[in-house]
């Protein structure tokens, strides 16, 4: 089991680039999720999905966008970076509701992607 | 909206100090609360949980408890180590269809020998 596994470790991009950050997960979660890390803001999500074909929007989504096409991946794209998504980006995994057993509700996190946009 | 409220850090400790970090929450509802431990250059993991009033979480000597009558969730240790410096999230969960977490701000702690 590798557990969320998150590529690239770190990126430079200039403005106006774009990319996409890897997600992927082993452990058959049907929910995945994005956050950001800001120094003094903690953690705030960006996107989620539930499933595979459906996404949903969190509390950051601007700029950003996603896509699950299957269970195991989840990417991040960014269209046009901007400074201001200079951060260290997660992604998160864990079962959803099954039957109110709140056990099942663990997120895992992979290690993170630190980027930066000059 | 639902929301998380950490005690601004840095926490700077000698080892075997006792340990407490606040947090107090704002939800709706019964919301799941949750300590998440982050050390230097990885990811966030999971230290304890509790999913309802009055219920302990433990482990590795931390402990919370759910406390719905002060909405607080405060983190505790009775020894700590070296070891234990990290940054420190406090979470909940409010349920529903979704799994949303919202965290604190983090406190970053720091046990010195």
């Amino acid at each position: 089991n590798a557990g969320v596994t998150q590529t690239p470790k770190f990126q430079v991009l200039k403005t106006g680039q774009s990319m996409t950050l890897q997600c992927a997960q082993d452990m058959n979660h049907e929910y995945m999720s994005w956050y950001r890390q800001d120094p003094g803001m903690g953690l705030r999500l960006i996107h989620y999905s539930v499933g595979a074909g459906i996404t949903d929007q969190g509390e950051v989504p601007n700029g950003y966008n996603v896509s699950r096409s299957t269970t195991e991946d989840f990417p991040l794209r960014l269209l046009s970076a901007a400074p201001s998504q200079t951060s260290v980006y997660f992604c998160a995994s864990s079962y959803s509701k099954k039957g109110g057993r709140s056990s099942l509700y663990e997120q895992y996190f992979g290690p993170g992607t630190r980027l930066t946009v000059t | 909206g639902d929301s998380v409220t950490q005690m601004e850090g840095p926490v700077t400790l000698s080892e075997e100090a006792f340990l407490t970090i606040n947090c107090t929450y704002t939800a709706t509802g019964y919301p799941s609360l949750f300590w998440y431990v982050q050390y230097p250059g990885e990811g966030l993991q999971l230290l304890l949980k509790a999913t309802k009033a009055d219920d302990k979480g433990s482990n590795k000597g931390f402990e919370a408890t759910y406390r719905k009558e002060t909405t607080s969730f405060h983190l505790e240790k009775g020894s700590v180590q070296v070891s234990d410096s990290a940054v420190y999230f406090c979470a909940l969960r409010r349920g529903g269809a979704t799994n949303k977490l919202i965290f604190g701000t983090g406190t970053l702690l720091a046990v010195q020998p």
